[in-house]
């Protein structure tokens, strides 16, 4: 257990529609990443939150966005889905805001149906 | 640009030996290791921060060579435990963006 915590678990829904992905980082981690393994490409970084700032970005689409909170808990949204956004969403969490080790949390199974 | 990973894929008895490498065409700031068994989160492995550097854990250990902007990743006398996929990630900037490799599968078999 990473003590990163993802909600929820698996999530089923239609092209289209939008979801939201929720994940707590470890105590007293201040940078939160979000991932999106798929088959086709592998784990790719979208996002990185510091402290509730913007980062650093990958190759996030713009139909996705993410924040994080006052709390540091970060969530994740995916609007307009298509079928191609089916994948495996990670989130990680590290104390420093570049370089450190990151954890990962057991990931949020999406599919698009 | 992803850093590429040799070999694809490893297959070995208990008790042998393996290396799996990782080479960048960009300046690195640090290399990352983890492993990923299938449909489960990365575990992290070991991180190396200097060029040279070489860490170790119990049967597994890793180099990072600056220079050549390569890594590698150094499995001895091998377990059952240790099948999964390996990915190495690497930063270049200031930021904790870890761009992976496309992983290598290894199978350890008894």
């Amino acid at each position: 257990d990473s003590g990163v915590t993802q909600t929820p678990k698996h999530l089923i829904t239609a092209t289209g529609q939008r979801v939201t992905l929720r994940c707590s980082p470890r105590s007293g981690d201040l940078s939160v990443y979000w991932y999106q393994q798929s088959l086709d490409q592998g784990l790719q970084f979208l996002i990185q939150y510091y402290n509730g700032e913007e980062r650093a970005k990958g190759n996030i689409l713009e139909r996705f966005s993410a924040q994080q909170f006052p709390d540091l808990h970060s969530e994740l949204n995916l609007s307009s889905l298509e079928l191609g956004d089916s994948a495996l969403y990670f989130c990680a969490s590290s104390v420093v805001i570049a370089g450190g080790l990151q954890f990962f949390g057991p990931g949020t199974r999406l599919t698009v149906l | 640009q992803q850093p590429v990973q040799s070999p694809q894929a490893v297959i070995l008895r208990e008790g042998e030996d393996a290396v799996i490498n990782c080479s960048s065409s960009k300046a690195l700031y640090s290399v990352h290791w983890y492993r990923q068994k299938h449909g489960e989160a990365p575990v992290f492995l070991m991180i190396l921060l200097k060029g040279g550097e070489q860490k170790g854990h119990e049967k597994i250990s890793a180099s990072f060579n600056e220079k050549k902007q390569q890594s590698s990743l150094y499995l001895t006398a091998s377990q059952l435990s240790y099948s999964g996929t390996y990915f190495c990630g690497t930063v270049s900037g200031n930021t904790g963006k870890l761009i992976f490799g496309q992983g290598t599968t290894l199978q350890v078999k008894p």
